[in-house]
């Protein structure tokens, strides 16, 4: 069935390295690959989202990247801050489907 | 705030009781959908719905129930056939752009 696997699960650098979290998604027909950040105890909250028709989006510290041929895509943060300690979940969805499928979250640690 | 109103924040169910989550949204969104995060966990789809009176099970719907009359309103309820209940239970509305936006969430227990 549809599936997303996200590496690695937990993820910990130093304050002002940059984190990268990695995804592969099952289903060739998804076209929408959105990111959500949950604070502990909080809301997830979606903090960048791609389309299939882009190969890379970003917008100030973070950035995503889409490979559709092998089916990849990637969270980037750059000169990560501790307030970007939190849990990271990929997905993937049809753009016109309802239902989307969620990674199991990333969870960063940054270290000051 | 956020458009979705989940209650109550904390929620406590008795063995063997019924209870109903609420889930509020005042986004005009069509589609809505409860997930489930037990500690340190993804997010699993409990149900969802489409639009007003229409839901589908999800991949966890045993011993749970959803209703959909109004469009505003996706309330879930947690039944006594669902043995281990104990997690934190989110809603979420999906925008005309795909994205979820999701409530503050409700933490259930068994006592």
């Amino acid at each position: 069935g549809e599936n997303v696997e996200q590496h690695p699960s937990t993820l910990s650098v130093q304050e002002g390295d940059s984190a990268v979290i990695k995804c592969t998604y099952s289903d060739s027909a998804s076209n929408y690959f959105p990111w959500y950040k949950q604070e502990l105890g909080k809301r997830p909250q979606l903090i960048i989202d791609i389309r299939s028709n882009v190969g890379e989006k970003k917008d100030q510290r973070i950035a995503v990247t889409l490979n559709k041929t092998a089916k990849h895509f990637s969270l980037h943060i750059t000169e990560t801050q501790p307030e970007d300690s939190a849990v990271y979940f990929c997905a993937a969805s049809m753009a016109g489907g309802f239902k989307t499928i969620f990674g199991a979250g990333t969870r960063l640690f940054v270290k000051a | 705030d956020g458009g979705i109103t989940q209650s109550p924040k904390y929620l406590f169910r008795k063995e063997g009781q019924n209870v109903t989550l609420s889930c509020e949204q005042n986004l005009n969104h069509d589609a809505m959908y409860w997930y489930r995060q037990d500690p340190g966990q993804g997010l699993r789809l409990i149900y969802y719905s489409q639009i007003v009176n229409d839901f589908q099970k999800g991949d966890i719907a045993e011993g749970y129930s959803v209703s959909r009359e109004k469009k505003e309103s996706f309330p879930l309820t947690v039944t006594s056939a669902q043995k281990n209940p104990t997690a934190f239970y989110l809603c979420a509305s999906r925008t005309p752009n795909y994205g979820y936006t999701f409530g503050s969430g409700t933490r259930l227990t068994v006592v």
